[in-house]
């Protein structure tokens, strides 16, 4: 079983969809949760991070830990054409800063 | 702020020849890592420093060597390229372990090599 599993893709949605992204992990020594977003030919950049169980919200996006079942996931709402990118989730134990990413999805918002 | 630089942005190789990837941080960050991308993989974590003069394996270091004389420097030697080398390469650097600022990555080298 891999470390983190992320659900393939891609996926396409309407403008303003909900959309929900989720990421599953074996390793419980994870503790801090991270998604990023990639634009096309673009680095990743932090999106959200977490490091407890529940949900923590900025704007339109809610980051969802849930380490009791090993899952984390990425909600959007009213999602937009700009919100079209991969996404990729990581998680880090905090003994030496290494990240293990997800494989990535790639969203598509279509007007 | 500059943040992470890497240089070149794209780069053809033969096979069998030598190259390095620059990496450059102006933000005093003591951790560096270097990841190669391919379609549909993920990231995969090929080495890392935790600061100047300590650096590890990752995940897919070999046929890769990096070095770490300066906080602000973290290259990546690729010597004797091979086809399964053709990837695009991202340097991160990141204030330390557990702090909820994450990486701040470079616009990332697109190799290949023919």
């Amino acid at each position: 079983q891999k470390e983190v599993e992320q659900d393939p893709g891609p996926l396409s949605v309407p403008e303003g969809a909900i959309v929900s992204l989720n990421c599953t992990y074996s390793n419980s020594a994870f503790q801090y949760f991270m998604w990023y977003r990639q634009y096309s030919r673009k680095g990743p950049e932090l999106l959200m991070y977490t490091y407890s169980s529940g949900n923590k919200e900025d704007g339109r996006f809610t980051a969802q830990v849930d380490k009791s079942s090993k899952y984390i996931s990425l909600f959007i709402r009213d999602s937009q054409p700009s919100d079209s990118a991969t996404y990729l989730c990581a998680m880090e134990s905090g003994a030496n800063s290494k990240l293990t990413f997800g494989k990535g999805i790639t969203l598509s918002v279509r007007p | 702020n500059a943040g992470v630089t890497q240089t070149p942005k794209f780069r053809i190789l033969k096979i069998g020849q030598s190259m390095t990837l620059q990496c450059a941080q102006d933000m005093n960050h003591n951790y560096m890592y270097w990841y190669r991308q391919d379609p549909g993989m993920g990231l995969k974590l090929i080495y890392y420093s935790v600061g100047a003069g300590i650096t590890d394996k990752g995940e897919v270091p070999n046929g890769y060597n990096v070095s770490r004389s300066t906080t602000e420097d973290f290259p990546l030697r690729l010597e004797l390229a091979a086809p399964s080398q053709t990837s695009v390469y991202f340097c991160a650097s990141s204030k330390g372990a557990g702090n909820n600022y994450g990486y701040t990555f470079g616009s990332g080298t697109r190799l290949t090599v023919v």
